[in-house]
């Protein structure tokens, strides 16, 4: 079946980086996201990968995937107070219709 | 901003009720999602609709139906409302030859008493 799953909470000091791990079931997911949700807020896309690729990088986040372990991760560089939000992976598959997201890693920032 | 907006933000409704969320989708956008997040939870997929007609479902029952107008902007609604229905409600519109784009609107709170 179809299943994303997470770590719930991760904690980091301001000025490290931070890495989010998400593995996910679906071996023909086309498409893998990562979504960021401040509080009472809707989801913003921070980045996404093809699955035919192996790393994508966009200024302070890198997107690492290995498919063969069905492992997604999202690093961000230089951590902000301004980064604390719940992080979703998500998956999608253009043979079907809709997003599987996993329920969310929460980061905590320390100043 | 996605150029996705909802209504209402917040409402209130009591168990076995009914309620019509809205959404209006990104200008050029036919194709719209909608999904239902509880609290702590990652958003769960209800259905999407294109060209008015729903294109696929999610698991859930058939008190939660949709509509899609032909400017593209879209109702969500649920009848005989349960306690478990409290949740925020997001639509995400995308065109037909991008569906792995989604642009999220900013939800709406309702809450089941």
């Amino acid at each position: 079946g179809e299943d994303v799953e997470q770590s719930l909470f991760l904690s980091v000091r301001e000025g490290d980086s931070s890495v989010i791990n998400c593995t996910y079931t679906d071996s023909s997911s086309t498409y893998l996201y990562w979504y960021k949700q401040e509080p009472g807020a809707g989801l913003q896309l921070l980045t996404y990968i093809f699955s035919n690729m192996d790393m994508k990088q966009d200024q302070r986040l890198t997107v690492l995937l290995n498919k063969k372990d069905k492992h997604l991760s999202l690093r961000i560089a230089d951590t902000q107070t301004g980064d604390s939000a719940i992080y979703f992976c998500a998956e999608f598959n253009t043979g079907g219709f809709k997003t599987i997201f996993g329920a969310g890693t929460r980061l905590f920032v320390k100043a | 901003e996605t150029g996705v907006t909802q209504s209402p933000t917040h409402l209130i409704k009591t168990r076995g009720q009914q309620v019509t969320l809205r959404c209006s989708s990104q200008s050029g956008h036919n194709t719209v999602s909608w999904y239902q997040q509880a609290l702590g939870q990652g958003p769960q997929f209800i259905f999407q609709y294109y060209r008015e007609e729903e294109n696929g479902r999610g698991n859930f029952p058939p008190r939660f139906s949709g509509l899609q107008f032909p400017n593209y902007s879209s109702e969500l609604n649920v009848n005989a409302l349960e306690l478990d229905d409290s949740a925020l409600y997001l639509c995400a519109s995308s065109l037909p030859v991008e569906q792995e784009t989604q642009y999220f609107g900013p939800g709406t709170r309702l809450l089941v008493l």
